[in-house]
């Protein structure tokens, strides 16, 4: 256990509506991810923050934004929600050793 | 273009016998490689690792190997257990980021 928790476990929401995903961690770790898992397709990375305040993109970040504030927590935001945007959202941290430890998840449902 | 891909979407064995998933990578510039082990309705839970330098790494019942001529990993696991029955995605690390294979379900039957 990494001390990475997510808010909320699940959301149903509907299209064009704006969602904010929290992620939250206790032990002061520098690095934080978003992912998205769907079928077929692994985990792939939306935005990453290596600080307050730095972040960056990953491999799927259109529609997305994120922002940190505090060391321990990084939101993701989904400005305007679509379908394709229904998945399993992880966040996850570095933790010793340069492994990234991941939070329960939430899952996403666009209507 | 897929730059980690596990080419089997599933793989069923017996209790007891040995468990090889595989994983094949094209970029060069990976350094580090994971393997993570996922049950329904969790997050993705980290097993073992090995970094480029060193081409295997052993931790209990799982080994990982890695042939970098072939940019190929595998992880074994001896003796499978109903318990390893689970989707095991490998992931490879480039500049402080992840990139995942699409994974690989595996069954253990008792």
């Amino acid at each position: 256990d990494a001390g990475i928790t997510q808010s909320p476990r699940h959301k149903v929401t509907e299209t064009g509506t704006p969602v904010t995903l929290r992620c939250h961690q206790t032990e002061n770790h520098r690095y934080m991810y978003w992912y998205r898992q769907d079928p077929g397709h692994g985990l792939r990375l939306i935005h990453y923050s290596y600080g307050v305040k730095d972040t960056d993109k990953g491999e799927v970040s259109d529609g997305y934004s994120v922002s940190r504030s505090k060391t321990e927590d990084f939101l993701l935001t989904l400005e305007s929600a679509t379908s394709s945007q229904t998945s399993v959202y992880f966040c996850a941290i570095k933790g010793s050793g340069d492994t990234q430890y991941f939070g329960p998840g939430t899952r996403l449902t666009v209507l | 273009d897929q730059q980690v891909k596990q080419n089997s979407p599933s793989l069923s064995v017996q209790e007891g016998r040995i468990s090889i998933l595989n994983c094949d990578y094209t970029n060069s510039m990976f350094d580090y490689f994971l393997w993570y082990k996922k049950y329904p309705a969790e997050g993705p839970t980290f097993l073992i690792s090995i970094s480029s330098i060193k081409d295997k790494n052993e931790d209990g019942r799982f080994t990982v190997f890695l042939n970098k001529s072939a940019k190929h990993l595998s992880l074994h696991i001896v003796p499978s257990q109903p318990g390893d029955s689970a989707v095991y995605f490998c992931a490879a690390e480039a500049g402080n980021m992840l990139t995942f294979g699409g994974g690989t379900r595996l069954m253990v039957k008792p």
